[in-house]
């Protein structure tokens, strides 16, 4: 069945440096979505890439989507405390409807201050 | 708005017992689905409906009922709890219609079976 993988499962960083988090999918996604989830919290939106080669940007956080629609990437600049957490990866299951999501087991951020 | 709401926030139950996790959302959502999210695991979709009176099964359905006789409330049934069930339970909506796809989730469930 579909697969999404991410990569690193942890990350510890220092403050203001920055983090990468991949995502690679065994089959081609119609979309990708990205969650965040805090500490104890519950995972949140935070974007969703449709197009093949799209470049989003939020504040600090930069989302790529592969020109081939299997991999997906966040990058965070200059890390930040208040940056700390889980971050998800899904996209639509192959074959299904677009809410039908598999998730990546996520990368888990430690911010050093 | 409340968006998606969970009730309990905690449970602890025996092995064998049953009960059900409620789950509400007030923005008139279509499409509604639970998920448990275990250590290392990330999340894993339990049922989903996508509207009242439709349901199917997701990656991890066994020991696990579902129903939506409401676009609102969409409670997941747990029929004799196991200790494979002890997860956090997260119940999650989206419009159903359009783009983007976001899913709302709600604050969870931590269950312990004993």
């Amino acid at each position: 069945g579909q697969q999404v993988m991410q990569i690193p499962q942890y990350q510890h960083v220092q403050e203001g440096e920055d983090f990468t988090t991949y995502c690679n999918s065994s089959t081609t996604l119609s979309n990708i979505q990205w969650y965040k989830q805090r500490p104890g919290g519950h995972p949140v939106f935070l974007i969703q890439l449709v197009k093949s080669g799209e470049v989003k940007k939020q504040k600090r956080l930069t989302f790529q989507f592969g020109e081939a629609k299997k991999n997906s990437s966040l990058h965070i600049t200059a890390t930040q405390t208040t940056d700390v957490g889980t971050y998800f990866c899904a996209g639509p299951k192959s074959g299904a409807g677009s809410y039908q999501l598999t998730f990546g087991k996520g990368t888990k951020l430690s911010v050093i201050p | 708005n409340a968006g998606v709401t969970q009730t309990p926030k905690f449970q602890v139950l025996k092995t064998g017992q049953s009960m059900t996790l409620q789950c509400a959302q007030d923005m008139n959502h279509e499409y509604m689905s639970w998920y448990r999210q275990d250590p290392g695991m990330g999340l894993r979709l339990i049922h989903y409906s996508v509207g009242a009176g439709i349901t199917d099964q997701g990656e991890v359905p066994n020991g696990y009922n579902v129903s939506r006789s409401t676009t609102e409330d969409f409670p997941l049934r747990l029929l004799s709890a196991a200790p494979s069930q002890t997860s956090v339970y997260f119940c999650a909506s989206t419009l159903g219609s359009g783009a983007p796809y976001e899913q709302y989730f709600g604050p969870g469930t931590r269950l312990t079976v004993t």
